[in-house]
């Protein structure tokens, strides 16, 4: 069974831009959520969504956002960037349980 | 300004000793633990979990522990391995929050030759 894929691995953005980051989560499963890892922070939780609709939000402000299609697949967007986020964003995808098993990240570098 | 980075502990073993990791978690609410490991590069892997109402839980040259009384998590690696070497980290969630995973800083595990 195909893992968690996340495209794309690698991007750098300009301040101010935008990014959508995408997350196809192991099939038959549900629940997808997002976490973001920095140095300084660590791993941290953004949002979670299951059948379409975000059930869980972190502490992060609202210039992250993120969406679920019917097929389970999951974008995330982060809008007007700030050079703190760069990071390794991390999707996780969990048949609905709270064993969530990770996709190898999109390396963020905004500039 | 400077940037702070994580001080990340470091664990340092010879190959084929045994290896502890330790975690303490905050939440007394906190039901459901886990294990990850992440190699440099990649994203976390799930090596094992425990519920709250069990203390030890074995997987394959794993073993967890957990004493609530004093909210740690401990995860023994047998026969340490080189592609052992990696940041562990571990995990808590309140299942009936189902608010996410809230994770421990991590701790580097290096495997000396």
């Amino acid at each position: 069974k195909a893992g968690v894929t996340q495209t794309p691995r690698y991007l750098i953005k300009t301040r101010g831009q935008q990014v959508t980051l995408s997350c196809s989560p192991i099939s038959g499963h549900r629940s997808v959520s997002w976490y973001q890892q920095t140095p300084g922070q660590g791993l941290q939780f953004l949002f979670e969504y299951f059948s379409e609709t975000q059930r869980n939000k972190g502490n992060f402000p609202g210039r992250f956002s993120g969406r679920q299609f019917s097929n389970s697949r999951s974008e995330m967007n982060v809008s007007t960037l700030e050079l703190g986020d760069s990071a390794l964003y991390l999707c996780a995808s969990s048949p609905g349980g709270n064993t969530i098993y990770f996709g190898e990240g999109s390396w963020l570098t905004v500039v | 300004g400077e940037s702070v980075g994580l001080h990340l502990p470091t664990l340092s073993v010879q190959e084929g000793d045994n290896s502890i990791i330790n975690c303490a978690y905050s939440n007394s609410a906190s039901d459901y633990f886990i294990w990850y490991k992440q190699e440099s590069g990649k994203g976390p892997q799930f090596i094992i979990d425990i519920r709250s109402n069990m203390d030890k839980r074995q997987g394959q040259r794993v073993t967890v522990l957990l004493n609530k009384t004093v909210k740690h998590l401990s995860l023994q690696i047998a026969a340490t391995q080189p592609g052992d070497s990696a940041v562990y980290f571990c995990a808590e969630s309140r299942r009936v929050d189902a608010d996410g995973l809230t994770f421990g800083k991590g701790t580097h595990l290096i495997i000396q030759p």
